[in-house]
């Protein structure tokens, strides 16, 4: 069965900095993954995905992470953080393109500091 | 704008008392899927329709029922709710394989 380990609960990042979240998954076969942001009391917004191709993957409000297989990783990485990306971040694995269902790592927490 | 839509954003039931949760897309896709998340933790697949096929996740208590009329709109029926069900249910679709979930804003369920 696949999973995902994000390493890192919280982090802590001054605004204008640069952010990479970790994850690390466990999947038998060519995961498809995503990365999904979570405000409070709202739904999951997709920042972004990868299928296959091209490694480095480029998402929405400036973010981008790359996909390592030797590593079973999918860190997302943004160059300058900005005070409105306070949220929390999951990412995900999904079987079947995702069709069967995400399984989710269990989210860090980023928290922006002035 | 095409999205997916949950209703009500808030719902409070009596502990035992069935519920109905709801969501609707105007997307077309032809995946929904329902997600249970507590606070403080990653959502967990509780069941999705590919087209009308239902499938259910292993763990997913029987407590909880799942119906899709159409395409447009799939439900959430739990039959006597625990205090232990309280969580906020979040709703997604899928166009098909190989592409993202779309999800909506959530229910967050009390139960009293």
């Amino acid at each position: 069965a696949q999973s995902v380990t994000q390493p890192d609960i919280h982090i802590t990042v001054s605004e204008g900095a640069s952010l990479e979240l970790r994850c690390n998954y466990s999947y038998g076969a060519t995961p498809y993954l995503f990365w999904y942001v979570q405000s409070p009391g709202q739904g999951l917004q997709l920042l972004l995905k990868y299928f296959s191709g091209d490694t480095l993957v480029q998402g929405i409000k400036g973010f981008e992470a790359e996909f390592k297989r030797s590593q079973s990783s999918f860190n997302l990485r943004k160059p300058s953080v900005h005070w409105s990306d306070a949220a929390e971040y999951f990412c995900a694995v999904g079987a079947g393109g995702g069709a069967d269902g995400l399984t989710f790592g269990k989210g860090t927490h980023l928290i922006i500091q002035p | 704008d095409a999205m997916v839509i949950q209703n009500p954003r808030y719902q409070v039931t009596q502990f035992g008392k069935p519920v109905t949760l709801s969501c609707s897309q105007t997307l077309n896709h032809n995946v929904m899927y329902w997600y249970q998340q507590k606070s403080s933790q990653a959502p967990k697949l509780l069941f999705h329709y590919y087209d009308k096929d239902f499938n259910n996740e292993a763990d997913t208590p029987d407590n909880f029922q799942s119906r899709r009329p159409n395409t447009s709109f799939c439900f959430l029926d739990i039959r006597s709710p625990g205090l232990g069900d309280a969580a906020m249910y979040l709703c997604a679709t899928s166009a098909a394989r190989n592409q993202p979930q779309h999800f909506g804003d959530g229910t967050r369920l009390s139960i009293l």
